[in-house]
């Protein structure tokens, strides 16, 4: 599996397009990029997946790099309860190994 | 609705008391797992299912034991739970199909052994 690596933590101002980066130069052909998110002490939240094409749906969007090395993970218009933890996980098998995540707070 | 049931929520129990915490998915799904989340480790994996009858060990097994007897239920079971074992418990399940994948995480367990 992929190594992932996150920033530790990012500020996004409410109403703003919050954009969390993720390198994972290790990623290989068959290794989907998976986006989770954690808000306090609850289970964590499946965001989105791709494999090398973008992909969006009614929480966020992910853009993956042509050299699939690095993605972003974008929540259009960030609001309060979008504060939680997002984990970014390269893999291309269950189950789920979870590094430390970025813990991002949206600010009123 | 699509869920995953963990119970209980909370739990306090006194050491060497074996326990069992319930998992339970109503998605068909093939895939299961138990994590464990302690402040400043993460999110770290004790057991996880492929399906029926098929489990494997993840990062964190010892003391655990698991059961996969039917696809829709996944039992953790503590047999002499000790101090250590105090933590925030998280099942979780998915298809197998990697266009439909995506954990679906329960709620949590707070287990408190004292």
């Amino acid at each position: 599996d992929a190594k992932t690596t996150q920033p530790p933590s990012m500020d996004c101002a409410e109403g703003r397009a919050a954009n969390l980066p993720c390198n994972h130069s290790t990623i290989s052909g068959n290794e989907y990029v998976y986006w989770y998110r954690q808000i306090h002490s609850q289970g964590p939240q499946y965001i989105i997946h791709g494999l090398k094409n973008n992909e969006t749906n009614e929480m966020a969007s992910l853009i993956i790099t042509e050299d699939r090395k690095s993605s972003t993970l974008i929540l259009p218009h960030a609001t309060l309860r979008d504060t939680a933890v997002y984990y970014c996980i390269a893999q291309s098998n269950t189950p789920l190994v979870f590094g430390k995540g970025t813990r991002l707070s949206v600010i009123a | 609705e699509a869920q995953v049931t963990q119970n209980p929520r909370y739990l306090i129990t006194v050491t060497g008391k074996k326990l069992t915490v319930t998992c339970s998915q109503n998605m068909n799904h093939e895939y299961m797992s138990w994590y464990r989340q302690d402040p400043g480790l993460g999110l770290r994996q004790i057991y996880y299912s492929m399906n029926v009858e098929v489990t494997d060990k993840g990062d964190v097994p010892e003391g655990y034991k698991v059961s996969r007897k039917e696809k829709r239920n996944f039992p953790l079971i503590l047999e002499s739970p000790s101090p250590n074992q105090t933590s925030l418990y998280f099942c979780a399940s998915s298809s197998r199909d990697p266009r439909l994948f995506g954990y679906t995480f329960g709620s949590g367990t707070r287990l408190t052994v004292v």
